[in-house]
C-alpha cells in the first residue's frame, strides 16, 4: 500500500543553521507530494506541493525536491529563524482520489 | 473566504459521557476528513467522507466514534462513551476532489477526558 516514511521526530538548530528534513515515500501510482506545517494550536497548513509535471516546490524560504529514482521528498532551508519552530509533515497524495498519507512529523526547535 | 471552523475549540468530559465535536468546511469542498492527533500516535485518520458519502471509516475507531455529514456544509463527530485515553486533539480537514489537492484544517478541539 501507499506509505509515507518520516525518521526524524525532533531536530533542533540554532538561527541561520541549515535545515534538512528526511521523507521517503511508496506508491504505485503517480505521487503528488506536500509538506504541510503546523505551528501551536492550530490545524496543519500547506507549506509546498511538488508533483510529477514540476518535481520541485519553494515556498517561504523551504525547498523540496522530488526524486523519483530515489523515492524522496526531502525538505530543505538554507537558514532557519526561531519563527520556523513547527512541527512538519511529509505528505503523500496519489490521484486516485482516497485519503492523503501523513508521515509521522518532524518536530523542529530553532533556538536563538 | 472562510476557512474551515470548528467548535468547540476546547471540551471536557467526564468518563462515559457523550459528546459531539463540530466542523463546518470550506464552501464548495467536496471531500471532509476526520482526525485525531496525539503526541504519541501523531494524526490518526478517524474517517473520510466524499460528497456526504463514507469512503473510510478508520478500523480501530468505529465501535465508539460516530462521524456524519448532515448536509455538504456540516459534519459532526460523535464519541460515545468517552474514555480518558479519548483525550486528544481532534482536526477536521476539508479539500476540493482529489487526491493531488491540499487540505485545509481547522484549528483543532482539543478534548479532555477525566
Amino acid at each position: 500500500g501507499d506509505s509515507v516514511t518520516q525518521m526524524q521526530g525532533q531536530v533542533t538548530l540554532s538561527e541561520d543553521d541549515f535545515l534538512f528534513i528526511n521523507c521517503t515515500y511508496s506508491t504505485t501510482w503517480y505521487p503528488t507530494l506536500f509538506w504541510y506545517v503546523q505551528y501551536p494550536g492550530e490545524g496543519p497548513q500547506l507549506l509546498l506541493k511538488v508533483t510529477t509535471a514540476n518535481n520541485k516546490g519553494i515556498s517561504r524560504g523551504f525547498e523540496a525536491t522530488y526524486d523519483k529514482r530515489t523515492t524522496s521528498f526531502h525538505l530543505q532551508k538554507a537558514s532557519v529563524q526561531e519563527s520556523d519552530s513547527a512541527v512538519y509533515y511529509c505528505v503523500l497524495g496519489v490521484n486516485s482520489g482516497t485519503y492523503q498519507r501523513f508521515g509521522t512529523g518532524t518536530k523542529l526547535q530553532v533556538v536563538p | 473566504d472562510a476557512g474551515v471552523t470548528q467548535t468547540p475549540r476546547h471540551e471536557v468530559a467526564e468518563k462515559g459521557q457523550t459528546i459531539i465535536l463540530k466542523c463546518e468546511p470550506v464552501s464548495g469542498h467536496n471531500d471532509l476528513f476526520w482526525y485525531r492527533q496525539t503526541k504519541i500516535q501523531g494524526l490518526e485518520l478517524l474517517s473520510y467522507f466524499r460528497s456526504k458519502s463514507l469512503m473510510e471509516d478508520g478500523g480501530a475507531f468505529k465501535d465508539r466514534f460516530k462521524a456524519e455529514m448532515l448536509n455538504s456544509s456540516f459534519s459532526t463527530l460523535k464519541i460515545q462513551p468517552t474514555e480518558p485515553k479519548d483525550s486528544a486533539v481532534y482536526l477536521c480537514a476539508s479539500r476540493g476532489t482529489g487526491g493531488a489537492l491540499e487540505q485545509y484544517f481547522g484549528p483543532g478541539t482539543r478534548l479532555t477526558v477525566l
